[in-house]
């Protein structure tokens, strides 16, 4: 089986604040691969990270950041110096070989006021 | 190029009725997947097609349906409308298929079904 946990149901912070948004997933796979997606109010999903079971690796894009730990089975994404646009629905998911489709956490909602 | 779109964006229905939304994939993409969104429940998926053929579907009882066309394009189809069928379906489609080939999906914007 295949599970993604997104424990945050909702964060709110100030413009500016740094925020970490938590991803834990539980797969019996050695092969994987894991998301996050952003949905904004348009509803429309967007592709923000991909990250294979075997790159451990920490990766940094702009504002975001991505810490993959496989030791504590969780993939959490972090925005710098947040900003009103940020806020949306943030997704995280998984898949691995033995299942075709993604499998969604239950989303974690983010409101940026000014 | 065009993104995957559907159609239509809202729809309002009455418990019982039936209804199709219709997805099109981005060019080239022959793989469409469906998901529900329904409040508080995350994306639940509901079903995936590929070249044509229904590969998989999740744990929906078999009144969700759907088809896709040779040119790719995919029509989900919900008989006997439930109150607790009204959520946001969304639509998705990648190039191969996804299971471990280290691809991504592509979502539309959904489709807005409200059953009263």
């Amino acid at each position: 089986a295949q599970k993604v946990t997104q424990a945050q149901t909702e964060i709110s912070v100030v413009e500016k604040e740094d925020v970490t948004l938590d991803c834990v997933y539980e797969t019996r796979d050695t092969t994987y691969y894991l998301f996050w997606y952003k949905q904004p109010p348009s509803g429309e999903l967007v592709f923000l990270i991909r990250r294979n079971s075997f790159d451990e690796q920490n990766e940094i894009s702009g504002r975001y950041s991505w810490n993959f730990q496989k030791s504590t089975s969780s993939f959490n994404f972090t925005i710098t110096a947040s900003q009103v646009v940020d806020s949306a629905v943030y997704f995280c998911a998984l898949i691995n070989s033995g299942y075709s489709t993604l499998t969604f956490g239950k989303g974690t909602m983010l409101l940026v006021s000014p | 190029e065009a993104g995957v779109t559907q159609s239509p964006t809202h729809l309002i229905k009455t418990r019982g009725q039936q209804v199709t939304l219709r997805c099109s994939p981005i060019s080239g993409h022959t793989s469409v997947y469906w998901y529900q969104q329904a409040l508080g429940l995350g994306l639940q998926f509901l079903l995936w097609y590929d070249e044509g053929e229904e590969r998989n579907r999740g744990n929906f009882p078999p009144r969700f349906s759907g088809r896709q066309f040779p040119n790719y394009s995919s029509e989900l189809n919900v008989n006997a409308l439930e109150l607790e069928d009204s959520a946001l379906y969304l639509c998705a489609s990648s190039l191969y298929r996804v299971r471990a080939t280290n691809e991504k999906l592509f979502f539309g914007s959904g489709t807005q079904l409200s059953v009263l």
